[in-house]
């Protein structure tokens, strides 16, 4: 166990609609990640946040966003979805600002029919 | 840009000892390597920074060529639970601007 909670496991939606994938970090870290995970692309970096503020920024689209909130935990809000959406997506969080050992949730796999 | 893994698949007998690489197109500050298990989360092998040591786990190491932006992933003497899928992610030095590129994996298949 990371540590880390991530909820719902599992969502199906359908296309054209929005849903939000909660985080939880570990107790005492303050960076919050978000990756999608597809079967053909690896692990792609959506966006990072530190305390509260956004950190860094990959190729997250515009129908995302994400947030973290003052008790650390962060949301990540998908809406207008499509198809391609599908996949794992995953937080992990740390204790500093920048890159160092991170720990994953177990993932929320989104399915959009 | 997404830094490049090879190989993508690698089936080993328990005992045999195997060699992942991981090369950039950009000079790179950090290099870090996560195993995912099938099903699961991944999780955290190592970090290896520019200007850092070679750096090392029981049977697992790793090197960091600052000079060719590569590093490889070494597995000494395969056990089973070493199977999974392996990702290196770079941290461009020039940017540095913290994102984390994951390459697509390596997957490594340990047999009995």
């Amino acid at each position: 166990d990371s540590g880390v909670t991530q909820t719902p496991k599992h969502l199906i939606t359908a296309t054209g609609q929005r849903v939000t994938l909660r985080c939880s970090p570990r107790s005492g870290d303050l960076s919050v990640y978000w990756y999608q995970q597809s079967l053909d692309q690896g692990l792609q970096f959506l966006i990072q946040y530190y305390n509260g503020e956004e950190r860094a920024k990959g190729n997250i689209l515009e129908r995302f966003s994400a947030q973290q909130f003052p008790d650390l935990h962060s949301e990540l809000n998908l809406s207008s979805l499509e198809l391609g959406d599908s996949a794992l997506y995953f937080c992990a969080s740390s204790a500093g600002p920048f890159n160092t050992e991170a720990f994953f949730g177990q993932g929320t796999r989104l399915t959009v029919v | 840009q997404q830094p490049v893994q090879s190989p993508q698949a690698v089936i080993l007998r328990e005992g045999e000892d195997a060699v992942i690489n991981c090369s950039s197109s950009k000079a790179l500050y950090s290099v870090h390597w996560y195993r995912q298990k099938h099903g699961e989360a991944p999780v955290f092998l190592m970090i290896l920074l520019k200007g850092g040591e070679q750096k090392g786990h029981e049977k697992i190491s790793a090197s960091f060529n600052e000079k060719k932006q590569q590093s490889s992933l070494y597995l000494t003497a395969s056990q089973l639970s070493y199977s999974g899928t392996y990702f290196c992610g770079t941290e461009s030095e020039v940017n540095r601007d913290d994102k984390i590129i994951f390459g697509k994996g390596t997957r490594l298949h340990i047999l009995p």
